[in-house]
């Protein structure tokens, strides 16, 4: 299985702040890879699909990039509503995701 | 509306069975693949099977394999999960999720997620 590893673990930011998370695949995955949002006791919710493509819906503050093993999410300016927590998922094959990034209020 | 809702949870004992089931509504269902995806308490997320949108072909997780069956009825618009030998570590919340793409391969992607069902397994 394709291993997936996000940093950091957890963040602490304000409202406004620029947020970067970074998730790693153990192999090339090319741009099969998607980030979830999800909110405690809700089920996740798909905020970017291959690597970069914004789903329908979710507001442009929130972007992707990276290709082959190298990916992040960045928040341009954090509303209140997006403190929660981020997972990637490769599928580039049997789906695997990373372990997630707990968003915290500062 | 767009709706997936999920039902059959429960407490059992290890190595007893469990079906669950997730009713699809607002949707073509017979065009969508539909996955289970599981999330153990206070854990991540863990992919769990998927199942094409006609059946035709499915794929398990290897902590599920030979355990769990993945199935469809596409005159009902639901989605089924026979799970049998349950374990300890089968303790979590089962999501249902669409596959977004319509009636061609999976992506392997999940657009749409039910609310979830628990399944305790304990002695």
């Amino acid at each position: 299985d394709i291993q997936m590893t996000q940093s950091p673990s957890s963040l602490s930011a304000s409202v406004r702040d620029r947020v970067t998370i970074t998730c790693r695949a153990s192999q090339n995955i090319n741009i099969y890879l998607n980030w979830y949002q999800q909110k405690a006791g809700k089920a996740p919710k798909l905020l970017i699909y291959a690597a970069s493509s914004l789903q329908s819906g979710v507001p442009s503050r929130f972007s992707g990039s990276g290709s082959g093993t190298d990916f992040t999410l960045t928040i341009s300016s954090l509303q209140p509503e997006d403190f929660a927590t981020y997972y990637c998922q490769q599928s580039y094959s049997t789906p695997t995701f990373g372990q997630g990034t707990r968003l915290e209020i500062k | 509306q767009v709706h997936l809702v999920e039902s059959g949870g429960g407490v059992v004992q290890p190595g007893r069975s469990l079906r669950l089931s997730c009713a699809a509504s607002g949707i073509m269902f017979s065009g969508y693949g539909m996955h289970w995806v599981r999330q153990a308490p206070g854990k991540g997320l863990e992919w769990v099977a998927v199942i094409w949108y006609d059946g035709s072909n499915k794929y398990y997780a290897d902590s599920v394999k030979g355990r769990f069956t993945i199935s469809r009825d596409n005159s009902k618009s639901t989605l089924y999960l026979e799970m049998n030998s349950l374990r300890v570590e089968d303790t979590a919340v089962y999501y249902c999720a669409r596959d977004p793409t319509y009636g061609a391969i999976v992506r392997m992607t999940f657009d749409l997620w039910g609310q979830g069902t628990i399944v305790t397994v304990s002695s």
